[in-house]
This record gives structure tokens, C-alpha cells and sequence, in this order.
């Protein structure tokens, strides 16, 4: 069990630029969670998947977000013309279950310049 | 509005020492509260976690307490050692939900030799 990682773990872009972040959960982990963090914040609630099916989307997520998990393993969250209030980190945790206990990945740092 | 509110910033405790973390929610519908500790760079790491039919949860060094009256959990660390200091987060699930989580601000907490 390698736990759950993430790349990259950090991008710099420019504003209107499209970035694609990828997350790698634990393997037979159903559940694959997406959240962001500011600075000075707590980790808050994008997005979440129970295996392929994107079950739930947080008001926070735009509609330059979009979240894929194409085969019920990795995941990708894209945003598309980025700009400098994205400037975040971005992480991603999975479970087994719903209720059980959610593992974090180390995260990918956004700066949008 | 904030529904998991850790109103301390920061906490400096010496080595060998009790740490005590607090935490205060707002929604009664949470049923289940989990700490996790979280290092610059690095995701957050599971710590410990609470049901709300309990009041007490302990492992090893840390333990959570839970008292749902007041609306107020908190984690003691004893004894406190170098290496516990990070920025610790409370967070909660609601009852019913999908298994999000909602997340305090965090507390940093840094333990002096």
C-alpha cells in the first residue's frame, strides 16, 4: 500500500491557462474525494466519487472545474481558464466506504500568476 | 458560516507536556469527528476519530473527547513530544451525508524542547 499520491505536486500558470491535476487513491478504495485549501483555511469539499459515478459537487466547484475518474481508479480535476483566485492547494483523499476513514494525498500547490 | 470552529490560531507547549486541542461545532446533525495532523507540504494524516454515541476515544498518546451537549470535542496529546508540532484540523461528518468532510481553520500546534 503506497497510499495516495498526486501530480503534479506543484504547478505555476499563467491566468487563463488550463492546468490538469492528477490523483492516484489507494487501490481498492471505492470512495475519491477532492478538496482545496487556501492559505490560512481548512481543507474544504470540491467533489467526491464512488467508484467511476461523480456523486456529489460542491457550490464551490465552477464550471471551469470538471472532475473525471474514467475507470473507478485515478482521477483527473482540470480547470480551465484559470485565474488567480485558484491559487490553492488541491487535495485529494480516498476510503474504502463512505463513513470510513479518509486518506490524503500530499497534495498539488496551484499558483496562478 | 463556519460550522467547525477552532478558535485557537496556535498553541505552544512544552515537551512532556499536556496538549489540548478544542474544537467547537454548530450542527447538531454531525454524527461522527475526526482530528487529523498536518505537516507544511504534506497532506493531512489521519489521527484519531470520534463517534457522537461515545464521549471518549483513546489511543496511545492521543485521546478525543466528545461532548455533544456543549457542542465541543477536544484532543489531548500527553505527553507532548518535538515532533507532534504541525497544524492540527478538527473535522466533522453530517449524518446522512455522503462522507464529506467539514473542516476548522486548524490549530498550529508547536511543542518546545
Amino acid at each position: 500500500d503506497t497510499g495516495v499520491s498526486q501530480d503534479p505536486r506543484h504547478k505555476i500558470t499563467k491566468r487563463g491557462q488550463n492546468v490538469t491535476f492528477r490523483c492516484d487513491p489507494i487501490s481498492e478504495h471505492n470512495r475519491l474525494y477532492w478538496y482545496r485549501q487556501t492559505l490560512g483555511q481548512g481543507p474544504e469539499f470540491l467533489t467526491y466519487f464512488q467508484n467511476e459515478a461523480q456523486l456529489e459537487k460542491s457550490r464551490l466547484l465552477s464550471d471551469r472545474f470538471s472532475a473525471e475518474r474514467p475507470k473507478g481508479s485515478f482521477s483527473t480535476l482540470e480547470i480551465q481558464r484559470t485565474e488567480q483566485g485558484d491559487s490553492a492547494m488541491y487535495l485529494c483523499a480516498s476510503s474504502l466506504e463512505v463513513g470510513e476513514t479518509q486518506y490524503f494525498g500530499p497534495g498539488t500547490r496551484l499558483l496562478v500568476l | 458560516d463556519q460550522q467547525v470552529k477552532q478558535n485557537s490560531p496556535s498553541l505552544s507547549v512544552q515537551e512532556g507536556r499536556i496538549s489540548i486541542l478544542n474544537c467547537d461545532y454548530t450542527n447538531s446533525m454531525f454524527d461522527y469527528f475526526l482530528w487529523y495532523k498536518k505537516y507544511p507540504a504534506e497532506g493531512p494524516t489521519f489521527l484519531i476519530s470520534i463517534s457522537s454515541i461515545k464521549d471518549k476515544n483513546e489511543d496511545g498518546r492521543f485521546t478525543v473527547f466528545l461532548n455533544k451537549s456543549a457542542k465541543h470535542l477536544s484532543l489531548h496529546i500527553v505527553p507532548s513530544q518535538p515532533g507532534d508540532s504541525a497544524v492540527y484540523f478538527c473535522a466533522a461528518i453530517p449524518g446522512g451525508s455522503q462522507g464529506n468532510l467539514i473542516f476548522g481553520k486548524g490549530t498550529k500546534l508547536s511543542v518546545k524542547p
